[in-house]
């Protein structure tokens, strides 16, 4: 258990809404990652943090934003969620020096 | 895009059978890693390896950073009911920092 916790695990939502999903960690890791996972893709990479306020783009950002105003919690954003980002969403962390990823459970995203 | 082929992408296997499944690349990783999903669950860390020709074993599982450096292999030996699930290899390119890239994954189903 790496001490990571996502919220909410479950959403359903409409076109349109904004959606923001949580990750917290208990650790104190520098690094913090968001992936979507979507059958046929794998896990792409979203967005990811290398500390407070520094975050930076992944594979596939467009119509997500993060902010990371703590160490401890790494917020994704959908400003208006679209059919296409329904997915399941993975926050992950990684300790600094260290190549090895750790997941947390992910949160099942349906956009109507 | 993906840059890890990940075969097979999906196998049934019966009690007590041997395993075996790779990833390859046209590019040099200097790190590998291995995870199990289950249903539900975010990936879980099984095996990292991080030297061309290392074997690396957890329980039943042992898995090998090829010489090329360009693939690495996952074997369970005796397998048993609880090792369904999809495994994923990831890999440290050798000029992508510490970005990991992610195979589709291969999918483990009991024999009916």
């Amino acid at each position: 258990d790496a001490g990571i916790t996502q919220s909410p695990r479950h959403k359903v939502t409409e076109t349109g809404t904004p959606v923001t999903l949580r990750c917290h960690q208990t650790e104190n890791h520098r690094y913090m990652y968001w992936y979507r996972q979507d059958p046929g893709h794998g896990l792409r990479l979203i967005h990811y943090s290398y500390g407070v306020k520094d975050t930076d783009k992944g594979e596939v950002s467009d119509g997500y934003s993060v902010s990371r105003s703590k160490t401890e919690d790494f917020l994704l954003t959908l400003e208006s969620a679209t059919s296409s980002q329904t997915s399941v969403y993975f926050c992950a962390i990684r300790t600094a020096g260290d190549e090895k990823l750790f997941f947390g459970s992910g949160t099942q995203l349906s956009v109507l | 895009g993906q840059q890890l082929n990940q075969s097979p992408q999906s196998m049934f296997i019966q009690e007590g059978e041997d395993v075996s499944m790779n990833c390859t690349s046209s590019s040099i990783f200097n790190t590998w890693l291995w995870y199990k999903q289950d249903p539900g669950e975010g990936p879980v860390l099984l095996i990292a390896l991080y030297k061309a020709g290392e074997l690396t074993s957890n329980g039943r599982l042992t898995a090998q950073f090829g010489i090329t450096r360009k693939d690495s292999f996952l074997n369970i030996s005796a397998s048993i009911p609880s090792d369904v699930g999809i495994y994923f290899c990831a890999g440290q390119l050798n000029n992508a920092g510490n970005m990991l890239t992610f195979g589709g994954g291969t999918r483990l189903m009991v024999k009916p």
